[in-house]
């Protein structure tokens, strides 16, 4: 079966760092993702692996481990607006995505 | 930029009618896809087509049928409404895999709510 799995929810402090962790077992690996979505929004997009290691796009960095099936996405310096869900997707087989269940960010002042 | 749009954000219908959603982009992108999210259980695909007049079913696509006469064009239908299907429905579309922009594959439009009484 196809599952990823994600934090219900977590908490941190403006200014701090947070990292919030992924795990996934899938039908195939086309690369993963990270999605952030606001209430009532849709979800946009933030970050792409496909390749083992990290990848760095200002405030957030995510991090990909194939052979262990899992990722991170970590956010430094939190600002009150990355208040959000995060969700981790993965791309399978036939360009069919999954998503996990996403993590609820509160940053608090 | 990339617009997806969606019909309308706030849709009530009643138990057994026949409820139409619509999709529009306006990339010519080849991917459209047709997701439900629910609290606790994230994004669930419903279905997906890759190119006119094709579709392919997704995890949950009972009670669902779609339609793409057109590319830019993606259809949800929900043939006799159920309360269960009380959700927000979000449309997406991404350009072929192995394009420049494959990077930045899925675009999603604003969401339909959805109340079935």
């Amino acid at each position: 079966g196809q599952n990823i799995d994600q934090p219900t929810e977590m908490t941190a402090t403006e200014g701090a760092i947070v990292q919030i962790n992924c795990t996934y077992q899938t039908s195939g690996f086309n690369g993963l993702f990270w999605y952030q979505q606001h209430a009532g929004e849709a979800p946009t997009f933030l970050s792409y692996n496909v390749l083992d290691g990290l990848e760095e796009k200002g405030r957030f960095s995510s991090f990909l481990s194939r052979s262990k099936g899992y990722s991170y996405l970590l956010l430094k310096e939190l600002q009150m607006k990355d208040s959000a869900s995060y969700l981790c997707a993965v791309e399978g087989y036939g360009q069919n995505f999954v998503f996990g269940p996403g993590t609820r960010l509160s940053v608090l002042p | 930029d990339v617009k997806v749009t969606q019909s309308s954000r706030y849709l009530v219908k009643r138990t057994g009618e026949k409820v139409f959603l619509e999709c529009v982009q306006d990339m010519d992108h080849e991917n459209m896809f047709w997701y439900r999210q629910d609290p606790g259980l994230g994004l669930r695909l419903i279905y997906f087509s890759y190119d006119v007049k094709m579709k392919e079913k997704g995890d949950i696509p009972e009670g669902y049928s779609v339609s793409r006469e057109k590319k830019e064009r993606f259809s949800l239908i929900l043939e006799s409404a159920s309360t269960n299907q009380t959700s927000m429905y979000l449309c997406a579309s991404s350009p072929l895999l192995g394009l420049a922009g494959a990077k930045e594959t899925q675009y999603f439009g604003p969401g339909t709510r959805l109340l079935v009484l």
